[in-house]
């Protein structure tokens, strides 16, 4: 298994730009979530979604879209970059009983300038 | 969820045992305890979690007090790899995919050779 992969690695914005990040998993799982990282902080969730056609919004949903057509892919998409969406940003998944115990993609670093 | 307190930093010998505290003390009775680990730039990694009986994997052995106010995360031989931030978290499970996981500051762990 592959687990949970992500593209690109690295991205450069200009502001105003939009984009879409990829997450792919091949374990089955229902749960899916995209997390961002800021330098010194912890991750903070920004959707997730517990099954296919169905997302909801984390604590920091502002200027991101998601949506789940299939069970292996959770795209993020930035509507419109701003500077304060430069972070690290993983993205994880689960089985929808086991939330607790998320695998994590090797995640993406966007600079938006 | 409960709040979690962790020391920002902590030093180890390679070879000895690392002991990472963290203190939960407004758990709920149904709050499990998790522990992560976030390798420089990588994505977090699962470690163990526990709800009141102490429990050990391949990984690690987590330590619960029997009043379940704090907990400590036990690296039995502690070595160079095992250089990582250490997060605590708490959440009840469920059944729902509902659940969403809060990762805070978590502590700098170095092993030092």
């Amino acid at each position: 298994n592959a687990g949970v992969t992500q593209t690109p690695k690295f991205q450069v914005l200009k502001t105003g730009q939009s984009m879409t990040l990829q997450c792919a998993q091949d374990m089955n799982h229902e749960y899916m979530s995209w997390y961002r990282q800021d330098p010194g902080m912890g991750l903070r969730l920004i959707h997730y979604s517990v099954g296919a056609g169905i997302t909801d919004q984390g604590e920091v949903p502002n200027g991101y879209n998601v949506s789940r057509s299939t069970t292996e892919d959770f795209p993020l998409r930035l509507l419109s970059a701003a500077p304060s969406q430069t972070s690290v940003y993983f993205c994880a998944s689960s089985r929808r009983d086991r939330v607790d115990e998320q695998y994590f993609g090797p995640g993406t670093r966007l600079t938006v300038t | 969820d409960a709040k979690t307190t962790q020391p920002p930093s902590m030093d180890c010998a390679e070879g000895r045992a690392a002991n990472l505290p963290c203190n939960h003390s407004t758990i709920s009775g149904n709050e499990y305890v998790y522990w992560y680990r976030q390798i420089h730039s990588q994505g977090p990694q699962y470690i163990i979690h526990g709800l009141k009986n102490n429990e050990t994997n391949e990984m690690a052995s987590l330590i619960i007090t029997e009043d379940r106010k704090s907990s400590t995360l036990i690296l039995p031989h502690a070595t160079l790899r095992d250089t990582a931030v250490y997060y605590c978290l708490t959440t009840a499970r469920s059944n729902f995919g509902n659940e969403k996981l809060t990762f805070g500051t978590g502590t700098r762990l170095t092993i030092i050779p």
